[in-house]
């Protein structure tokens, strides 16, 4: 059974660095063809891919943050991290975790709960 | 403003049918047969309802059917049921840089 459950700061501060952390069980991140993405969702708006990342470390980012974003993974732990730099209030969103086969079924199968980050001074 | 453009609300009866569009370009939605309706009901994560246009994962109900005619797909609900009530949201891969794209969301209510 494939679970996965985001974590982090539920409050972070305009310009400060966002590290969220996804943990995932039911699945290796070592898998060919395994990937893991993130995806936020502000308050009251539509779902946004901000990162996937496969089992060979490759990675992808959305063309409009990629320079805020880092996603990187630990296999040994499970574990997915997402940096995001110079959070803004518009970053206010509902981030989620996701599991993936995307190279052969271009979506997100499995999703974490999500994680509310407020971005307020 | 999202890639993809989708009806903001749509509303039926219990026992009818109702039908959500999600409307592209041949560099989605019209180029590839890579699809996904994801459902939302408030205060939770997405639920993947249907993939690669028309396949239903394991433990999704059969009223639930997707199709594709050039860039636009869509996701058709029949026999709706009050639990059905919900965001309903359709992605597609793109061969732009941007590898996946989403719509606005649909609010689907059950009258």
């Amino acid at each position: 059974q494939i679970t996965l459950k985001e974590s982090g700061p539920t409050l972070v501060k305009p310009t400060q660095t966002l590290t969220l952390t996804c943990t995932f069980s039911g699945f290796s991140l070592s898998t060919s063809g395994v990937g893991v993405g993130w995806i936020r969702q502000p308050p009251g708006k539509a779902l946004e891919w901000l990162a996937l990342i496969y089992w060979n470390d490759d990675k992808r980012y959305s063309p409009s943050l990629k320079s805020r974003l880092t996603i990187t993974k630990d296999t040994s732990k499970n574990q997915v991290v997402l940096t995001m730099t110079n959070m803004d209030p518009v970053d206010t969103a509902t981030y989620y975790c996701a599991h993936s086969l995307w190279l052969v079924r271009r979506n997100f199968d499995y999703w974490g709960q999500g994680t509310l980050v407020t971005v307020s001074s | 403003q999202s890639a993809l453009t989708q009806p903001a609300s749509v509303s039926g009866s219990p026992g009818q049918s109702i039908t959500i569009s999600c409307t592209g370009t041949s560099s989605d939605v019209g180029g590839y047969n890579y699809v996904s309706w994801y459902q939302q009901h408030p205060g939770k994560a997405p639920k993947l309802m249907i993939y690669d246009v028309s396949n239903r994962p394991s433990g999704v109900s059969n009223r639930f059917s997707g199709s594709k005619s050039g860039n636009t797909a869509s996701l058709t609900i029949s026999g709706l049921q009050a639990e059905d009530e919900a965001d309903y949201y359709c992605s597609s891969y793109t061969s732009s840089s941007s590898l996946v794209v989403f719509g606005g969301g649909t609010k689907l209510t059950v009258l």
